[in-house]
């Protein structure tokens, strides 16, 4: 079945470490994109990748980073210079309509990340 | 800055029954896009219904129709014949078609009851 998927589906991390959440997608999809999801908020980018080996910031990219090495793959390492990495992160892929912009977004399942 | 306002934070419906959820936005841009998504508590993100700004005739999916008043700036979700399954939190959404620029907007969001 094609899809996207993420893992793992909750992560637990002690301060000061770095973790990878991983996100795949086998829709042939251009674009990918990283969203954060905070209790009562909607959800916020963090980074975006339009094509392989190219990437962008969103609104909150401080203290994450991103690689897109494969079209498939778009993982998000949380560092330990994110102050408050403790939230629901929904991974998210679009394709690329005639022209330059992108169409619908499709969503992955999400990890929960958890700071101790 | 473009923002989304969904001024009903819970609403809730007796099973069979009509409900509209609310959705406001501020944009200056002409051509944009608007999508109600459906978040259910697996928390996967479900694409429900898009309109294009420039489409004058609502968009419509089953059971789930949209009233786009595109002067008024306004996207509600009307959700007929509500099932058990209709339980989620509903998020409204923007974009504009802009290659550089391929963010969503999201609302915080209503989170819809059944009543059976």
């Amino acid at each position: 079945d094609g899809g996207i998927t993420q893992s793992p589906k909750y992560l637990f991390r002690k301060e000061g470490q770095n973790v990878t959440l991983s996100c795949e997608q086998n829709l042939n999809h251009d674009a990918m994109y990283w969203y954060r999801q905070d209790p009562g908020q909607g959800l916020r980018l963090i980074y975006y990748s339009q094509i392989v080996n190219d990437f962008q910031k969103g609104d909150i990219a401080e203290g994450y980073s991103v690689s897109r090495e494969k079209k498939e793959s778009f993982p998000l390492t949380v560092t330990s210079a994110q102050k408050n990495p403790t939230a629901f992160y929904l991974c998210a892929s679009s394709p690329r309509r005639s022209g330059y912009w992108t169409d619908t977004q499709y969503f992955g399942p999400g990890t929960r990340l958890t700071v101790l | 800055a473009q923002t989304v306002t969904q001024s009903q934070p819970e609403m809730s419906v007796q099973e069979a029954e009509t409900v509209t959820l609310s959705c406001t936005y501020d944009t200056s841009e002409s051509d944009y896009y608007l999508f109600w998504y459906k978040q259910p508590p697996s928390r996967q993100m479900i694409l429900v219904i898009r309109q294009e700004a420039y489409k004058q005739q609502n968009a419509t999916e089953n059971r789930f129709s949209v009233n786009f008043q595109k002067a008024a700036k306004s996207f509600s979700l009307k959700i007929s014949d509500s099932q058990l399954g209709d339980a989620a939190m509903y998020f409204c959404a923007y974009r504009i078609p802009n290659f550089g620029n391929e963010k969503l907007t999201f609302g915080t969001g209503t989170r819809l009851t059944i009543i059976p």
